[in-house]
């Protein structure tokens, strides 16, 4: 059974880099059969697609629209992780972040998001 | 605001049956048999509920079922029990590399 375990500040300031780790056990960031997904949960926004990483033969990367001139999302298979890098953000990136497995031995068909993470608040105010 | 439209809120008592709809767009719930369904438990992590418009994952009571019709996807729970009462968020896929969600519903076990 997969486990994902987020790490990183729950408060950020404005202008500055949004930071943010997911740990995997249970399964491999190197997998062909995941992808791995951040999405966020404000008040505002409800929740928020914002982009995964996935390797098939090479790494590759998507992103929402919305934050795709400020956000990198990328793995470390050294440590069988992936982290979100959202920059220059401002108080509207308040929110909490989940880092989310895509699993295709589960959601064969098609992406769903079948493993998520506990959440991290992380607010953006000076 | 959210792209996928649920009522915020339903209620059922224990026993019963409740439905949660979600209405979306030609371009997303109405093109696609790819909207799934997320219980959340708040301070937990979300749970995959339903995928693909009516499919279950292992282990998920088969008191969770899953619809669609044109536009609008249906999340039906039978038989309520306390446990289910919960946040239920459907969730579609938009085309373009993109996923669109609702607004979520509380539901509460009277």
């Amino acid at each position: 059974q997969v486990q994902l375990q987020q790490s990183g500040p729950g408060l950020v300031k404005p202008s500055q880099t949004l930071s943010l780790t997911c740990a995997i056990s249970g399964d491999s960031v190197s997998s062909s059969r995941a992808a791995w997904n951040w999405i966020r949960q404000s008040p505002s926004r409800g929740l928020e697609w914002l982009g995964r990483t996935y390797y098939r033969s090479k790494w590759s990367s998507d992103y929402a629209i919305s934050v795709k001139s400020r956000i990198i999302i990328n793995a470390d298979t050294s440590k069988n992780q992936f982290s979100l890098q959202l920059n220059s953000v401002t108080p509207e990136d308040t929110a909490v972040y989940y880092c989310v497995r895509d699993s295709r031995n589960i959601c064969t068909g098609g992406t769903c998001f079948s493993d998520w993470g506990q959440g991290t608040l992380v607010t953006v105010s000076s | 605001q959210s792209a996928l439209t649920q009522p915020a809120s339903v209620s059922g008592s224990p026993g019963q049956s409740i439905t949660i709809s979600c209405t979306g767009t030609t371009s997303d719930v109405g093109s696609y048999n790819l909207v799934s369904w997320y219980q959340h438990h708040p301070g937990k992590a979300p749970k995959l509920m339903i995928f693909e418009i009516n499919r279950r994952p292992s282990g998920v009571s088969n008191r969770f079922s899953g619809s669609k019709s044109g536009n609008t996807a249906s999340l039906t729970i039978s038989g309520l029990q306390a446990e289910d009462e919960a946040d239920y968020y459907c969730c579609s896929y938009a085309g373009n590399t993109n996923w669109v969600f609702g607004g979520g519903t509380k539901l509460t076990v009277l």
